[in-house]
This record gives C-alpha cells, structure tokens and sequence, in this order.
C-alpha cells in the first residue's frame, strides 16, 4: 500500500548548523510530493513541491529538497537553521490515483538550540 | 490575495452533539479538502469538495459530512460527536488537479467533552 515514512520524530540542531528530514514515500511510480511546515497551534504553510523536471527544488525560507527516484526519497535540507525553523515539519504525497489526497508523514519536530 | 479562512477557530461540545465547521477558500480556488489532525492518528483525509459534488472521502465513519457551495465555500458537519472527534480540523483548497499545491487555513480546534 501507498505511504509515507518520516523516520525521525524528533531533531534537534544548533542554530547555524545545517539541516537535514528524512522522506520516503511507498509506490510504484512517481507521485506529486510536498513539503510543509506547521507552527504551534498554526494550520499548514507549503514549503516546497515537487511535481517533475530538475529534482533539486527550491522553496521557501531557505529550504530546499532533494528527490531520488532511486531511493524514494523526497529529503528536506537548510544549509543554515534559525531559531525560528523550530516547528513541526510534514512530508505529504499525492499518489495519483487517489487524486488530490494528500497522504502525510507523521511529521518531525524539530528543536533549534541557541 | 486573502487566503483560506476558517470559522469558528476554536469549539467546546459535549459528546452526542453535533457542530458544523466553516471554511471559504482562497478566491479562484475551485476544489477544497479536509483534514483530521490528531496526536495519535496525525494528519488523516477526510473528503474533498469540487463543484459541489464530493469527489473523494477518507475512512471515517458516516458521521463525518459535508458539503460545497456555489461560491466554493464549503462545510463540514460532525453529527453525534464522540471524545474521539477532538482534533484540529483543517481546510485546504487548490486549483482543479493533483498537480496543484494546496493551502491550508489555520483550522478549527474541536473539542469534545
């Protein structure tokens, strides 16, 4: 069945220091994948998307990801994180036959130390 | 452009009733989903809204419903609420097809006592 694996529940990181959540995702052909970002009591912001073309997209704040076919994986990085990255963070994936469902991870906390 | 907006952002009930969640969408955006997140169950599709009509539903249970509009504003309706349907309800809509991102309101927060 189609899913979607976050593997860390929890990051912490130094402020500065680079940045790196894990992605993978189950099936059999290339879905639609995203990311987002969910503050404390705060709905969902879109990060970046992937739908096709060059795999190293661009997002926003300074993040970017990375989707490897061969892997299926859909990793999420920031070269340099702020205090204010700290947040929940979701991986989610359109698997197209189920059309505009979004199918999440379960998400990764991540803790920022000054 | 004002994005999704939810009504009301946050509900007390008492089990057994039932409550009706609002969402409007960001203007242009035909097609609006809804989600379930909870601690335990994380975030969970509930159905999406296109042109009125309900296009797909998640695995809840009948209780869960809705309905669009034909301005696209759509509604959400919990009948007979259990302690179970405490959560945080949230909207989203997009542009028609999977190959559009969707936004997400700040959501309603249910709670049930």
């Amino acid at each position: 069945a189609q899913s979607v694996t976050q593997p860390d529940i929890h990051i912490t990181v130094s402020e500065g220091a680079s940045l790196e959540l894990r992605c993978n995702y189950s099936y059999g052909a290339t879905p639609y994948l995203f990311w987002y970002v969910q503050s404390p009591g705060q709905g969902l912001q879109l990060l970046l998307k992937y739908f096709s073309g060059d795999t190293l997209v661009q997002g926003i704040k300074g993040f970017e990801a990375e989707f490897k076919r061969s892997q299926s994986s859909f990793n999420l990085r920031k070269p340099s994180v702020h205090w204010s990255d700290a947040a929940e963070y979701f991986c989610a994936v359109v698997f197209m036959e189920y059309g505009n469902k979004l199918v999440f991870g379960a998400g990764t906390i991540l803790r920022v130390k000054s | 452009k004002a994005g999704v907006t939810q009504t009301p952002r946050y509900l007390i009930k008492t089990r057994g009733q039932q409550v009706t969640l609002s969402c409007s969408p960001i203007s242009g955006h035909r097609s609006v989903s809804w989600y379930q997140q909870t601690p335990g169950q994380g975030l969970q599709f509930l159905f999406e809204y296109f042109s009125e009509t309900q296009r797909n539903k998640g695995n809840f249970p009948g209780r869960f419903s809705g309905r669009q509009f034909s301005n696209s504003r759509s509604e959400m309706n919990v009948s007979t609420l259990e302690l179970g349907d405490s959560a945080l309800y949230l909207c989203a809509s997009s542009l028609v097809g999977p190959a559009y991102e969707q936004y997400f309101g700040p959501g309603t927060r249910l709670t049930v006592t």
